[in-house]
């Protein structure tokens, strides 16, 4: 069964303090890696798309890497507007030949001024 | 910017009444997808369909829940009868080609 594993489940970081967060997956055959963007009450807005290790992708001050095991999102020199839960996905093959994905639990962040 | 259209946007009801929620996928996107998300939580999905087809159904709680996309176009999510622990956030995406997925608004429905 794929798994995805998000941490730290909740981070505060001061206005312009970089980080990393960090999603582990399991999967047999990964077709892509998504990130998404989710503000409270509303829908996850799509950020990056990976697709193989070593792939790299940047937006604003967001950053995304993948490896075969793991993917980080840097987030460099963060505002308080970059606040939100960020979630990482995993899409692979199902049973039925089909693509599915596969959600993390993902992380908090509060960025305070 | 095309978006995926959600309706309504907050629903109330009681246990064991019915609920209908409707999705518009983004023109010409074949693949529709319906999730549950529980606060604090990722989504889950529910149901996938590829144009009127169902695709993927198994986390689907087939005794009280149904999903229908008769055209290929846009869909709906039935549950019947509600119970408590229904109450959660529905939302709807689509995609292209089974890649990316694009999500709408998302309709909050409370179980009382």
């Amino acid at each position: 069964e794929d798994q995805v594993t998000q941490s730290p489940e909740a981070l505060r970081l001061q206005e312009g303090e970089s980080s990393s967060l960090n999603c582990s997956y399991t999967v047999s055959g990964l077709r892509g890696l998504f990130w998404y963007r989710q503000d409270p009450g509303k829908g996850p807005e799509f950020l990056f798309t990976l697709y193989s290790a070593g792939e790299e992708k940047e937006k604003e001050r967001l950053k995304a890497t993948l490896t075969k095991k793991e993917s980080f999102l840097h987030i460099t020199a963060p505002k308080p507007e970059d606040s939100a839960t960020y979630l990482c996905a995993v899409q692979a093959y199902n049973s039925g030949g089909y693509q599915k994905v596969t959600f993390g639990t993902g992380t908090k962040l509060q960025v305070i001024p | 910017e095309a978006e995926v259209a959600q309706s309504p946007r907050y629903k109330i009801t009681e246990k064991s009444q019915a609920v209908a929620f409707w999705c518009d996928p983004i023109s010409g996107h074949a693949t529709l997808y319906w999730y549950r998300q529980i606060l604090g939580q990722g989504p889950e999905l529910l149901v996938q369909f590829q144009d009127e087809s169902v695709v993927d159904d198994s986390q689907l709680p087939k005794d009280r829940f149904s999903a229908e996309r008769l055209k290929g176009v846009d869909s709906t999510l039935k549950i019947q009868p509600a119970e408590l622990g229904d109450s959660a956030m529905y939302l709807c995406a689509s995609s292209l080609r089974a890649d990316t997925q694009y999500f709408g608004p998302g309709t909050r429905l409370t179980v009382l």
